[in-house]
């Protein structure tokens, strides 16, 4: 099915242990994203990539790394992980070109991954 | 920066009754607005969009929503309530259409009640 597929879908890790969040679109989309979820606070952007070889960091960047592998994936990386990174985390592309991108056309959402820190 | 609050946090409605999901947006430019839909355990699903055209802006499952700039309000309704309507709703703003800043309210969890 075409869309965005997240993996994993959760994941426990210790105070200061490292790991890689995956994200692939089959939607030709250009631009892709990574928001976290907290309760109360809806979805806040971390890091996107407008497009392939490109990547901004977003209003929460401070302990993640992201990389565009190519047009296709783009992963979040936890160096060295905090409780205070518990959260849900989405990815997300939007289609378009140039730059009317995720106003017009939205953007279509991974299934998320549930990360706990302990 | 633009921001956007969405009055109610929680709304409980019963089933074949109206709904009414209240979001205020600051803007300093024409901004764009959207309203998604997130089920339990699933990421998120565009409900419908408004970038400058009509202002009553119709989407998926019979909710519609109207753009009113005098009263900087984007509240989504629907008619008539349906059990699988039940889910959190986010209104989202973006006001720089040549960026990717958009950014989202706390969320409103709707709870509709047979």
């Amino acid at each position: 099915n075409a869309g965005v597929t997240q993996t994993p879908k959760f994941q426990v890790l210790k105070t200061g242990q490292s790991m890689t969040l995956q994200c692939a679109q089959d939607m030709n989309h250009n631009s892709m994203y990574w928001y976290r979820q907290d309760p109360g606070m809806g979805l806040r952007l971390i890091y996107y990539s407008a497009s392939e070889g490109t990547t901004d960091k977003g209003e929460v960047p401070n302990g993640y790394n992201v990389s565009r592998l190519n047009k296709r994936e783009f992963s979040l990386r936890l160096e060295s992980a905090a409780p205070s990174q518990t959260s849900v985390y989405f990815c997300a592309s939007s289609g378009g070109t140039g730059k009317l991108q995720s106003t017009v056309y939205g953007y279509t959402f991974g299934s998320g991954t549930r990360l706990t820190v302990v | 920066a633009q921001s956007v609050t969405q009055l109610d946090s929680h709304v409980s409605v019963s089933e074949g009754t109206p709904v009414l999901l209240r979001c205020n947006y600051s803007s300093s430019y024409s901004p764009s607005l959207f309203w998604y839909v997130q089920h339990p355990n699933k990421g998120l699903q565009l409900l419908l969009k408004y970038t400058s055209a009509a202002t009553l802006v119709k989407g998926i499952n019979g909710f519609e929503a109207e753009f009113k700039k005098s009263e900087t309000s984007f509240h989504l309704t629907k008619p008539s309530a349906h059990m699988s309507d039940a889910a959190e709703y986010f209104c989202v703003v973006s006001d720089r259409p040549h960026n990717n800043d958009m950014r989202f309210g706390a969320g409103t969890r709707l709870t509709v009640k047979p």
